[in-house]
């Protein structure tokens, strides 16, 4: 069973254009949570879906971010807009149902120029 | 909101000795407290985790605790090894399933 995927694992943006990271979770998993975690810092809470539904996003920053989580395919964390301050680890943890064990995936390194 | 606080933010021991790491969560309605172990680059693997009806769980050489009265929380670390280097994240989480992430603990355990 492969774990919780994320691609790309690091993805360089000038300021302006948009980041897009995709998040695979676990085989059987409905729910899918985001992360972001920056330098020298713990992981702070950004949003949680589940399949064509956001459940909480009150981490989410109100403009620029965006997330969804299709019926067929992976979840999106899209942001526009990039700048300097978004330069970050994002990461994406799932599980089966929201009270159980959250697995994360190996992070997306994103850097803004 | 909930707020995780985790200390101390750096530990360095021998190897052999053991480690112990603590937190402190405000929401009384917390009910889930899973710690995590981040190595460098890498993204965060759950070690083991603690339910509000339990009060200590143990897996192999690694112990949780758990005072709902005082709302904290710990990790102890026995007979440590030099893999055991690395950050350490406590979190805690209500029912509507957002972790709330400690500030995490840098381990260092020297040979």
């Amino acid at each position: 069973n492969a774990g919780v995927m994320q691609n790309p694992r690091h993805l360089v943006r000038r300021r302006g254009q948009e980041a897009r990271l995709r998040c695979s979770p676990m085989k059987g998993h409905s729910h899918v949570y985001w992360y972001r975690q920056l330098p020298e810092e713990g992981l702070k809470f950004m949003v949680y879906l589940q399949k064509e539904n956001i459940i909480d996003e009150s981490g989410m920053p109100k403009e620029r971010f965006s997330a969804e989580f299709p019926k067929e395919g992976p979840s999106i964390l899209r942001i526009q807009q990039v700048v300097r301050g978004d330069s970050a680890a994002y990461f994406c943890a799932s599980s089966p149902l929201s009270t159980d064990d959250r697995y994360f995936g190996p992070g997306t390194r994103l850097t803004v120029t | 909101g909930e707020n995780v606080e985790q200390h101390p933010s750096t530990l360095s021991v021998q190897e052999g000795d053991s480690a112990v790491i603590k937190c402190t969560y405000s929401d009384s309605a917390s009910n889930y407290f899973p710690w995590y172990k981040q190595e460098l680059g890498k993204g965060p693997q759950l070690i083991i985790d603690i339910r509000s009806n339990v009060g200590e769980k143990k897996d192999q050489r690694i112990a949780v605790t758990l005072n709902k009265t005082a709302k904290h929380f710990s990790l102890h670390i026995t007979e440590t090894q030099p893999e055991d280097s690395a950050v350490y994240f406590c979190a805690a989480s209500m029912y509507t399933g957002k972790l709330i992430f400690g500030q995490g603990t840098t381990l260092q355990v020297k040979p």
